[in-house]
């Protein structure tokens, strides 16, 4: 089946720093999201692109639906200890039909 | 109030045993999901319902039978458990299929020994 490729893995960074990361795939979705998992909780969503080429901006958070529609990146600035978690990217529309996530980039943010 | 709301919130239990996690939406919502998140923390969707109809059935084992009474409640059961089903089941509902915004509840952890 389809597959979202998400990197990186993991980040380990210091508060105030930018962070940056990205999901691709090899076939073309016609919504990608972007979910935040805190520990023990559901994944809750943060953005979600409707257009390739849209920019889209949540208060820190800024994604991008990319102009293929094979990719999406979320940008998170100034960091905070709560921005600690799992930030999953998410394709919707594709040809399972149904919403497909990729694996995980998780973040922890030293004070 | 919760939104999505799931029962248990853990699950200990043994091989072989027969277990239900109940889910509740009160957003209105047509559709409703179950996923499973591994110990890697992938998430993979088992099923999805819309206003009561099985919609999605992903490869899943036939001992996992999801039901709906009413389109606020999708239950899952599961039969003759194995150690393989430990994992975190989430519940998660849409206001329709399309678009993929889904609002998950808190998650069931199941640990089958």
């Amino acid at each position: 089946g389809q597959q979202l490729n998400q990197s990186p893995q993991s980040m380990f960074i210091q508060e105030g720093e930018d962070v940056s990361m990205n999901c691709t795939s090899s076939s073309i979705f016609n919504t990608w999201l972007w979910y935040k998992q805190d520990p023990g909780e559901g994944p809750v969503l943060l953005i979600a692109l409707y257009k390739a080429g849209e920019l889209t901006s949540n208060g820190r958070l800024t994604a991008q639906f990319g102009i293929t529609r094979k990719d999406s990146f979320l940008n998170i600035s100034a960091s905070i200890p709560s921005d600690v978690g799992i930030y999953f990217c998410a394709g919707w529309g594709g040809s399972q039909g149904n919403l497909i996530f990729g694996k995980g980039t998780k973040l922890s943010v030293k004070p | 109030d919760t939104a999505v709301s799931q029962t248990p919130k853990y699950l200990v239990t043994q091989m072989g045993n027969d277990k239900s996690i109940k889910c509740e939406q009160n957003l209105g919502h047509d559709t409703m999901y179950w996923y499973k998140q591994d110990s890697k923390k992938f998430l993979k969707i088992m099923f999805s319902y819309n206003n009561k109809e099985l919609i999605i059935n992903e490869t899943v084992p036939n001992r996992f039978s999801p039901k709906s009474p009413d389109k606020a409640h999708l239950n899952l059961h599961i039969n003759s458990l194995e150690l393989g089903d430990s994992a975190v089941y989430f519940c998660a509902s849409s206001q329709d299929r399309v678009a993929g915004e889904l609002f998950f509840g808190e998650g069931s952890r199941l640990t089958v020994l």
